[in-house]
């Protein structure tokens, strides 16, 4: 099972919330990414976690604050977000051994109001 | 900047046709994967094809890659409504963990 889970699926918040975008898998994959996607644009890559570890920050705004509690979660919190971060979020995970096939999950949906 | 550029960017076709959509790419490369994502949701693996690889094969789908021009073709033979989606090609470079995403093609599938 490649499953990649979302929650939730849609949100909208304003500029002064608080929110966070979570991400689940059970694959035993140990390496899971957040994309952000605007329309009709590829996702753009914004974190890597590898074995629990951040390895990789796309020189992304503090604004976005990833988390990875244990080996089968990923947390995106969200604070102070403008306008212009209203995006898709794509989730994915993948073995984790460098070259492999990515999964993912549906994305949320984020409206910043 | 985004390592693969595709094209073209759009692309509609009858049901029963092929469609070839293109990706070119900048660097040295580990592999191109190609992904389909329909409207507004995740992206789904289609194929991935080695640097040391020149031709792969799933289904209805033909992916070519050639390194010496550093581009990459997906093929979709007797096309069906069901494979309107946006294609997008991303190349795994030889160091790092991550993988770039080309601008993409939708594709139109007419009835």
């Amino acid at each position: 099972d490649t499953e990649v889970t979302q929650t939730p699926k849609h949100l909208v918040m304003g500029m002064t919330n608080k929110k966070s975008l979570k991400c689940e898998q059970h694959t035993g994959h140990r390496a899971m990414y957040w994309y952000k996607q605007k329309a009709k644009k590829p996702p753009e890559l914004m974190f890597v976690y590898s074995y629990e570890k951040l390895s990789i920050n796309e020189s992304v705004p503090s604004r976005f604050s990833p988390e990875c509690p244990n080996s089968s979660l990923l947390n995106l919190h969200l604070h102070a977000l403008q306008p212009e971060d209203s995006a898709l979020y794509l989730c994915a995970s993948s073995q984790g051994t460098g070259e492999e096939t990515q999964y993912f999950g549906p994305g949320t949906r984020l409206l910043v109001l | 900047s985004q390592q693969g550029e595709e094209d073209p960017q759009a692309l509609s076709i009858q049901e029963g046709e092929n469609a070839t959509m293109n990706c070119s790419y900048k660097t040295s490369i580990n592999n191109l994967q190609w992904y389909r994502q329909n409207s507004g949701r995740g992206l789904v693996h289609l194929i991935l094809i080695r640097s040391n690889e020149r031709e792969k094969h799933s289904g209805r789908l033909r992916v070519t890659l050639d390194t010496s021009k550093k581009s990459s073709s997906l093929l979709i033979t007797a096309s069906r409504a069901a494979d309107t989606a946006s294609y997008f090609c991303a190349v795994h470079k030889a160091a790092g963990n991550k993988l770039t995403f080309g601008g993409g093609t939708r594709v139109l599938v007419k009835p």
